[in-house]
């Protein structure tokens, strides 16, 4: 079945410093690739996504490429805020007989210290 | 306009008891999910109706029976409660079934059983 492994955390960095969370996938069919992040005591929200192979989603800062050669989905951004503090998920969403299911990382928490 | 609501925002109750907790997307999506997130914020998928049709029914007790009076609404009645049902639960809405869909996540319902 799909899978998404990411990177464990928790992930503290000081403000200004480069973020790189770690995302792999497996999947049967061809999925589209997602980053959610959750603000504390709030709800998932779309960070960013990429639908095909190379596709390079951005947002706030945030970018993600879709390698299907290492099938991964990296999350990176170059100088993070205190206010990037929150617990960022990578998900996929297949294709043919899962669809309609998304599957969802565990979950990195990131702390940014002033 | 609040794009997926919950109510209630929390829910404090004693083991046995019975609730419902409902949820409503104004976005016109076919596709609504429920979500459970335990205390270490593991995100498992319970249940996705689309069109009001069951189409996704995980490894759930059968204490847990969602219910969708219209496509607009999805409703999670939890019986016999029990200890380890102590999470936060989200509702979630998606246009259909397409891959590259996002979901739509609502503010979550803090469920304590004491």
């Amino acid at each position: 079945g799909d899978s998404v492994t990411q990177m464990e955390g928790p992930v503290t960095l000081s403000e200004e410093a480069f973020l790189t969370i770690n995302c792999t996938y497996t999947a049967t069919g061809y999925p589209s690739l997602f980053w959610y992040v959750q603000y504390p005591g709030e709800g998932l929200q779309l960070l960013l996504k990429a639908t095909k192979a190379d596709d390079k989603g951005s947002n706030k800062g945030f970018e993600a490429t879709y390698r299907k050669e290492t099938t991964s989905f990296h999350l990176e951004k170059g100088s993070v805020q205190v206010s990037d503090s929150a617990v960022y998920f990578c998900a996929l969403s297949d294709r043919g007989t899962n669809a309609g299911k998304s599957t969802f990382g565990d979950g990195t928490t990131l702390t940014v210290k002033p | 306009d609040t794009a997926v609501s919950q109510t209630p925002k929390y829910l404090v109750t004693q083991m046995g008891n019975d609730k419902s907790i409902k949820c409503e997307q104004n976005l016109g999506h076919d596709t609504m999910y429920w979500y459970k997130q335990d205390s270490k914020k593991f995100l498992k998928i319970m249940f996705s109706y689309n069109n009001k049709e069951l189409i996704i029914n995980e490894t759930v007790p059968n204490r847990f029976s969602p219910k969708s009076p219209d496509k607009a609404h999805l409703n999670l009645h939890i019986n016999s409660l029990e200890l380890g049902d102590s999470a936060v639960y989200f509702c979630a809405s998606r246009l259909g079934q397409g891959a590259t869909d996002t979901q739509y996540f609502g503010p979550g319902t803090r469920l304590t059983v004491l």
